[in-house]
């Protein structure tokens, strides 16, 4: 299976402040049709996963735009510009380019 | 407006079955694959299973292989999860989300349904 690790597992940010999550796969992501498939989900507390992301930089309709994602090939991050109180809970990486789909281990967002 | 709804968790005990129901709205389920994850309590997500818009095809996850069955009524707009021979190791919150065609990834997610394994 394709292996994501995401760092770091807790990141205690300080409100207006940037936050940068890492990913990174134990293979390439690169689809043999040209595409990279990788997604990045938030989880706030006590809810279902919402995507925000999909193929490294695509960001989902609603989703601010200080969230952004960048990266290829074994390497990805996903980027928050200035964070906000409604930015707390955990964030996953999940590539969908081999099989199955894996998930990195999730990275808390906490505020300082 | 897409809404994906649960059903059918609760306690049962090792060797026990259980189904679980996803009632899906807000757009035509039978142009989708649909999928489940799941979630320990406190932990990640683990990929368990998905099944494409005529059923032809259906995928596990090795860890559930032969123990869980995915299946899908398109006239009920509804997608199940059946599972048998159910261990500690599968207590978790189920969540069914739809396939975003061509990206690869699940764009919308239910709220989830907790199982618990115990006796």
């Amino acid at each position: 299976d394709g292996v994501v690790t995401q760092s770091p597992l807790s990141l205690p940010v300080t409100l207006g402040q940037p936050a940068s999550i890492s990913c990174r796969s134990s293979q390439s992501l690169a689809h043999s049709d040209g595409n990279t498939y990788l997604s990045w989900f938030q989880q706030r507390p006590g809810q279902s996963p919402r995507r925000l992301i999909y193929k490294v930089s695509n960001r989902d309709s609603g989703v601010p735009d200080r969230f952004s994602g960048s990266g290829s090939g074994t390497d990805f991050t996903l980027k928050i510009s200035r964070v906000e109180a409604e930015d707390v809970g955990i964030y996953y990486c999940m590539q969908g380019t081999h099989w199955p789909w894996t998930f990195g281990q999730g990275t808390k967002v906490e505020i300082k | 407006e897409v809404q994906l709804v649960e059903s059918g968790g609760g306690l049962v005990q090792p060797g026990g079955s259980l189904r679980l129901s996803c009632a899906a709205s807000g757009f035509t389920l039978s142009g989708y694959w649909m999928h489940w994850v799941r979630q320990v309590p406190g932990k990640g997500l683990e990929w368990v299973s998905r099944i494409n818009g005529d059923s032809r095809k259906r995928h596990y996850a090795d860890s559930v292989q032969g123990r869980f069955t995915i299946s899908r009524d398109n006239a009920k707009n509804t997608l199940y999860l059946q599972l048998n021979s159910l261990r500690g190791e599968d207590t978790a919150v189920y969540y069914c989300g739809r396939d975003h065609y061509g990206y690869n990834s699940i764009d919308y997610w239910g709220q989830g349904v907790l199982i618990s394994v115990s006796s």
